[in-house]
């Protein structure tokens, strides 16, 4: 089965530029998504096919892919990026499902 | 703007039931698949299941086969019937909009309902 393994945490200082990381274990990589869910709130989509960035999310995310490795930057990270990230693939090799990393919490202190 | 809002939440014992509604605005709801993702206290999202914009395919998580049921409505909503609930179950239930007819990927994400099963 399709899976996506995720750092449990990752910490940085604000300004500071935040890197998560999200590792297939199967090749070819699919596409890759991130969600950002804050506090007791729902899931927020920030990327999607691996690097492209809905309207309304601030241009410091960004999403970049290589081999099995897909990875979130937050290029100045600021202090309400505090949050829980969790990349996502879609795994069609034969029923469909979707796949979610086991998230990584983002520390800005 | 996209809204989706989850009811019908509660607690259960185990070996019960319990519906869960998705009522949907901000988008024409007959052109989307739609899925539901669970994510139990202090856990990660696991996927529950999705449907076809016209509810012709339908997939669900092995966790829950047999035992859940997704469907849809003509009236902007979406359900999740669920039966022999165990306390594994126990958690918050989201709605959630495919970007596709098909099965592309979550663009959005309603508030979630929570589901407690327990004696």
């Amino acid at each position: 089965s399709y899976e996506l393994t995720q750092p449990p945490s990752v910490s940085v200082s604000p300004g500071q530029t935040a890197r998560i990381t999200c590792s297939a274990d199967a090749l070819p990589k699919k596409y890759v998504y991130w969600y950002q869910q804050k506090s007791g709130q729902a899931p927020v989509l920030v990327i999607y096919e691996d690097n492209k960035r809905p309207s309304g999310i601030p241009e410091r995310f960004s999403g970049s892919s290589s081999g099995t490795m897909a990875t979130l930057t937050i290029s100045g990270a600021q202090v309400e990026d505090e949050a829980d990230y969790f990349c996502s693939s879609i795994d069609s090799s034969g029923i469909h499902r979707v796949v979610f990393g086991g998230g990584t919490k983002l520390t800005v202190l | 703007q996209v809204q989706l809002v989850e009811s019908g939440g509660g607690v259960v014992q185990p070996g019960g039931s319990l519906r869960l509604s998705c009522e949907v605005s901000g988008f024409t709801f007959n052109n989307y698949g739609m899925h539901w993702v669970r994510q139990a206290p202090g856990k990660g999202l696991e996927w529950v299941a999705f449907i076809r914009y016209d509810g012709s395919n339908r997939f669900y998580a092995d966790s829950v086969k047999g035992r859940f049921i997704i469907s849809r409505d003509n009236s902007k909503t979406m359900y999740l019937q669920m039966s022999s609930l165990r306390s594994e179950d126990t958690a918050v239930y989201y709605c959630a909009k495919d970007s596709d007819y098909r099965f592309g990927y979550i663009d959005y994400w309603g508030q979630g309902t929570l589901v407690t099963v327990s004696a």
